[in-house]
This record gives structure tokens, C-alpha cells and sequence, in this order.
């Protein structure tokens, strides 16, 4: 069975730092892109960033390009989102997502699996 | 830069045959993939790459796609079906992905 667990989730002021991660479990990590997506509250999904099965390869969301870092660890089936500089339109929970229901090393865009999400709240 | 667009509310008497739809000039470049996500639950993958039915979704789910409109299609919609449905697609203004707004369907 695929499990993602996503954990770092929390409460930051404003310009501060957060790292997320992602265990997963289930599948062969390294065979996977994988991705974060965020939803603020009451609103709809927003892409943030993905990375290649290899790590590679990572793509951004203009709206987090240059504060967010995506980064993954294969041999501990572990995905990141290093977070800084946040703002309050940051807040939100963030859920990893698998890319892709075949083992496509690159990004595709299909999030096929996610895990259940880690809130996190931007606020002084 | 690209946006997919979707109503925002659809209703549906239960048994009855519902579509929903998502347009966009992406449509056009790249298939669509459809998410159910109901209240306080993580999406859902229920359609990928225009019609495709994800291992363990109903086959009542189906997805089709003409120009630059995608839409899927719930035939004989159950209770449990009651949800927000969310499409996304690659942008082709610059390779990376986009969401739809979302359409939250009600079953009557």
C-alpha cells in the first residue's frame, strides 16, 4: 500500500524558516517524481514544486521560486521542502503527492497518490 | 500566463448523470487530470491523462476532452460522490502545472 506522511508543519512569523518532509512508503521511491502542492484555507489547490525520481531536475511555482527548496533523500525514501523568508500568504497545508501512477523517473504531473498534509501558519 | 477554469458549484439530483468541466488554452497542448477531494480529506486522483480510471475509482467516473475544454462525467451519481472536483493540466506558457479553481458538487 502507498503511504506518504508528510511532518514539520507549524506555526512562523513572518521571514522565518520551516523544513518539511515527506516519508513514503509502499512504492520504489527513487522511480518516482514527486511534488508539493499547498491549499490555503477555504481555497483551491496550488502547485508549489516538484523534483525528478534522481533529484536532478526540480521545477518551482513563480510564487515560491527563490525563497523554497525542494530536495529529496532516495536511500531514506524522504522528500524536503525547505521553506524561508515565509509570508503569510504561505500559510496553508501542504500536502506531497506522488507523480505519476507508472515509474516515470521524470515530472508528468499527475499526482496520483498524496499523503494527508502538514498545516502550516505563517502569523506574528 | 495560463489558467484553467472551472464552475464553481454543480448540482446533481442522485442517479443522475453529471458533467463537469474545465477549460483552458492548455487543453489544447496537454490532457487533464481530474481530483476528488471531500471536506478535510487530501485529494483524490479520479481521471488522469484525459480519460483514464485510476486502479480502485468507480467506472461511473469517465473523462473526455474536446478543444479546449475538458470535462468529466459522473453517471449515476451517488451520495458519496459529494465533493470538490479539481482539474489540473501542464501550462504550455511554461511547462510547469496548473489547477483548476475547483467546482464543488452537490448531490441532491
Amino acid at each position: 500500500e502507498v503511504q506518504l506522511v508528510e511532518s514539520g508543519g507549524g506555526l512562523v512569523q513572518p521571514g522565518g524558516s520551516l523544513r518539511l518532509s515527506c516519508t513514503v512508503s509502499g512504492f520504489t521511491f527513487s522511480n518516482y517524481a514527486m511534488g508539493w502542492v499547498r491549499q490555503a484555507p477555504g481555497k483551491g489547490l496550488e502547485w508549489v514544486s516538484s523534483i525528478s525520481g534522481s533529484g536532478r531536475s526540480t521545477y518551482y511555482a513563480k510564487s515560491v521560486k527563490g525563497r523554497f527548496t525542494i530536495s529529496r533523500d532516495n536511500s531514506k525514501n524522504t522528500l524536503y521542502l525547505q521553506m524561508n523568508s515565509l509570508r503569510a500568504e504561505d500559510t496553508a497545508i501542504y500536502y506531497c503527492a506522488k507523480d505519476s501512477p507508472d515509474p516515470v523517473v521524470v515530472v508528468i504531473w499527475i499526482f496520483d497518490s498524496w499523503g494527508q498534509g502538514t498545516l502550516v501558519t505563517v502569523s506574528s | 500566463s495560463s489558467e484553467l477554469t472551472q464552475d464553481p458549484a454543480v448540482s446533481v439530483a442522485l442517479g443522475q448523470t453529471v458533467r463537469i468541466t474545465c477549460q483552458g488554452d492548455s487543453l489544447r497542448d496537454y490532457s487533464a487530470n481530474w481530483y476528488q477531494q471531500k471536506p478535510g480529506q487530501a485529494p483524490v486522483l479520479v481521471i488522469y491523462d484525459k480519460d483514464n480510471l485510476p486502479s480502485g475509482i468507480p467506472d461511473r467516473f469517465s473523462g473526455s476532452s474536446s478543444g479546449n475544454t475538458a470535462s468529466l462525467t459522473i453517471t449515476g451519481a451517488q451520495a458519496e460522490d459529494e465533493a470538490d472536483y479539481y482539474c489540473n493540466s501542464r501550462d504550455s506558457s511554461d511547462n510547469h502545472v496548473l489547477f483548476g479553481g475547483g467546482t464543488k458538487l452537490t448531490v441532491l
